[in-house]
C-alpha cells in the first residue's frame, strides 16, 4: 500500500527563520502528495500538492514543497516563518491502487516562537 | 461556492441516544467522504460514498450508519455510541477518479457521554 511518512512528531523554529516539515512517500508508481494544515479544532486546509511537472511546488500562504524522486522526499518548506504558522501539519499520498483513497501521515505539529 | 459545511459543529449526547451528522457540499463533487479523527492523531478514513453509492467501508462499527440521500448531502447516523466514539468527524468531498486532494468540512466535535 501507498504510505507517507513524518518523522518529526514536531518542530520549533522561531518567527522569520526558515522552516521544513519533513515527509518521505513509499508508493508504488507515481506518486501524487499532498499537505494539509490543521488549525485547533479545526478541518484541514489544503496547501498545495505534487502530481506532475517541476519538482518546486508553491502553495497557499507562503508554504512550498519540494519533490524529491531519489530521495523520496516531499518536505514542505516556508522562507520566512510566522507566529500564524503554528499548526498540526499532515502529508498524504492519493492511494491509486486502493479506492484512490487518501492516505494521511502521523502529523507534525510545528511551533513557531516570536 | 468551494466549501464543505458540517453540522452541527459540536455534539454531546449519551449512550443511548440517535443523533446524526450533516454535511453539504456544491462543487459538484460526486465523492464524499466520512473520517475519524482522535486529538492530534491523523484522520482515519471511514466511509467512501462515489456516486451516492457506498464504495468503501473500512470496518466500521455498525452503530455508525452512513447515508448519502443525493450528490450533495452526506450523513452519519449515530446510534449506541461508547465513550471511546468521542473525536472530531471529518466530512471531505472530491471528484471520484480525479488526482487531486480533498475539500475538507470544519469537523462536528462528538462527545458521548
Amino acid at each position: 500500500a501507498q504510505s507517507v511518512a513524518q518523522p518529526e512528531d514536531q518542530v520549533n523554529v522561531a518567527e522569520g527563520n526558515p522552516l521544513t516539515v519533513k515527509c518521505t512517500y513509499s508508493v508504488s508508481g507515481n506518486p501524487y502528495l499532498f499537505w494539509y494544515v490543521q488549525y485547533p479544532n479545526r478541518g484541514l486546509q489544503f496547501l498545495l500538492k505534487y502530481i506532475t511537472g517541476d519538482n518546486l511546488v508553491k502553495g497557499s500562504y507562503g508554504f512550498e514543497a519540494e519533490f524529491n524522486k531519489s530521495q523520496t522526499s516531499f518536505h514542505l518548506k516556508k522562507p520566512s516563518a510566522l507566529v500564524s504558522d503554528s499548526a498540526l501539519y499532515f502529508c498524504a499520498v492519493r492511494d491509486m491502487r486502493n479506492g484512490n483513497k487518501l492516505v494521511f501521515g502521523a502529523g507534525t505539529i510545528l511551533r513557531v516562537k516570536s | 461556492d468551494t466549501e464543505v459545511t458540517q453540522t452541527p459543529k459540536h455534539l454531546v449526547m449519551g449512550m443511548t441516544n440517535k443523533k446524526s451528522l450533516k454535511c453539504e457540499q456544491h462543487m459538484g463533487h460526486r465523492a464524499m467522504y466520512w473520517y475519524k479523527q482522535k486529538a492530534k492523531k491523523p484522520p482515519e478514513l471511514m466511509f467512501v460514498y462515489s456516486y451516492e453509492k457506498l464504495s468503501i467501508n473500512e470496518s466500521v462499527p455498525s452503530r455508525f450508519s452512513p447515508e448519502c440521500p443525493n450528490s450533495s448531502l452526506l450523513n452519519l447516523h449515530l446510534h449506541a455510541l461508547q465513550p471511546e466514539d468521542s473525536a472530531l468527524y471529518l466530512c471531505a468531498s472530491s471528484q471520484p477518479d480525479s488526482l487531486y486532494g480533498y475539500t475538507f468540512g470544519s469537523g462536528t466535535r462528538l462527545t458521548v457521554v
